[in-house]
C-alpha cells in the first residue's frame, strides 16, 4: 500500500524563523514529489520534484528530493504570519494518482 | 495552469438525500480526479474520472455510493448518494495541466 508521512505534525514558530518539513515516501511506480499549501479549501501547488538533488526554489519557499533515501524537504526562511497553512506532500504514481501525507499544520507567530 | 471552479461551494443536506457536485474547468484536460478531505484529516483519492468510459475507483469507494460522470474533456460530477453524516467532508476536483496537478476551490458538505 502506498504511504506518504510528513513531520512534524504540528509547528509553531516566530516571524522570522525558518523551518524545515519533511516528508518520506513509500509508493509503487513513483513518479513525483508534490508540495501543497492549504489555508482554507482548495491546496495551492508549490512546487513538483522529478529529479534527486536539484533544488527548486520560489521566494522564501523550497524544496529538494532524495529519490534514494525516499525522502523530501520544503524549507521556508524568514517565515511571516502569511505562511501559516497546512502544508500538505504527496507522491504522484502511475496514471497521475496522488497519495497525501497527513500534513504538516504551521502556525507563525507574530 | 489550469482554472477550476466547482458548484456548489457549500451545502448543508439531510441524511438519506443525494448531492450532486460540478467541476468546470477552463480547458479540456486529459485526467479529471475526485477526492475527499474529511475534517482534521488529509486528501484522499476517491475516483479518476475517465471520458466515455467508467470511472476507475480507489479501494473503499464505490459506484453505487459515489457515482460520478465525465462527458467531456472540461466537466465531470460526482454524486453523494443516500448521504449520512460521516460524509461531511469537502469534495475536492482536480485536473492535470503538464505533469502537475491543480485542485478546484472544493465543495463543503455538512449532513445532518
Amino acid at each position: 500500500e502506498d504511504k506518504v508521512v510528513q513531520s512534524p505534525l504540528s509547528l509553531v514558530v516566530h516571524e522570522g524563523d525558518t523551518v524545515t518539513l519533511n516528508c518520506s515516501y513509500e509508493v509503487t511506480n513513483f513518479r513525483s514529489l508534490l508540495w501543497y499549501k492549504q489555508e482554507k479549501k482548495a491546496p495551492t501547488f508549490l512546487f513538483m520534484l522529478t529529479s534527486s538533488g536539484i533544488e527548486k526554489k520560489s521566494g522564501r519557499l523550497s524544496s529538494i528530493l532524495d529519490k534514494k533515501e525516499l525522502f523530501s524537504i520544503l524549507n521556508i526562511t524568514a517565515t511571516q504570519t502569511g505562511d501559516s497553512a497546512v502544508y500538505l506532500c504527496a507522491a504522484q504514481t502511475s496514471g497521475s494518482r496522488l497519495t497525501f501525507g497527513e500534513g504538516t499544520q504551521l502556525t507563525v507567530n507574530p | 495552469s489550469a482554472v477550476i471552479s466547482q458548484k456548489p461551494s457549500r451545502d448543508i443536506c439531510q441524511r438519506g438525500t443525494s448531492l450532486t457536485i460540478q467541476c468546470q474547468v477552463d480547458s479540456q484536460v486529459t485526467m479529471m480526479f475526485w477526492y475527499r478531505q474529511q475534517p482534521g484529516q488529509s486528501l484522499t483519492l476517491i475516483a479518476t474520472a475517465n471520458q466515455g468510459s467508467e470511472a476507475t475507483y480507489e479501494s473503499g469507494f464505490v459506484i453505487d455510493k459515489f457515482p460520478i460522470s465525465r462527458p467531456n474533456l472540461t466537466f465531470s460530477t460526482l454524486t453523494v448518494s443516500n448521504m449520512s453524516p460521516e460524509d461531511s467532508s469537502i469534495y475536492l476536483c482536480s485536473v492535470t495541466s503538464g505533469e502537475t496537478q491543480y485542485f478546484g476551490p472544493g465543495t463543503r458538505l455538512l449532513v445532518l
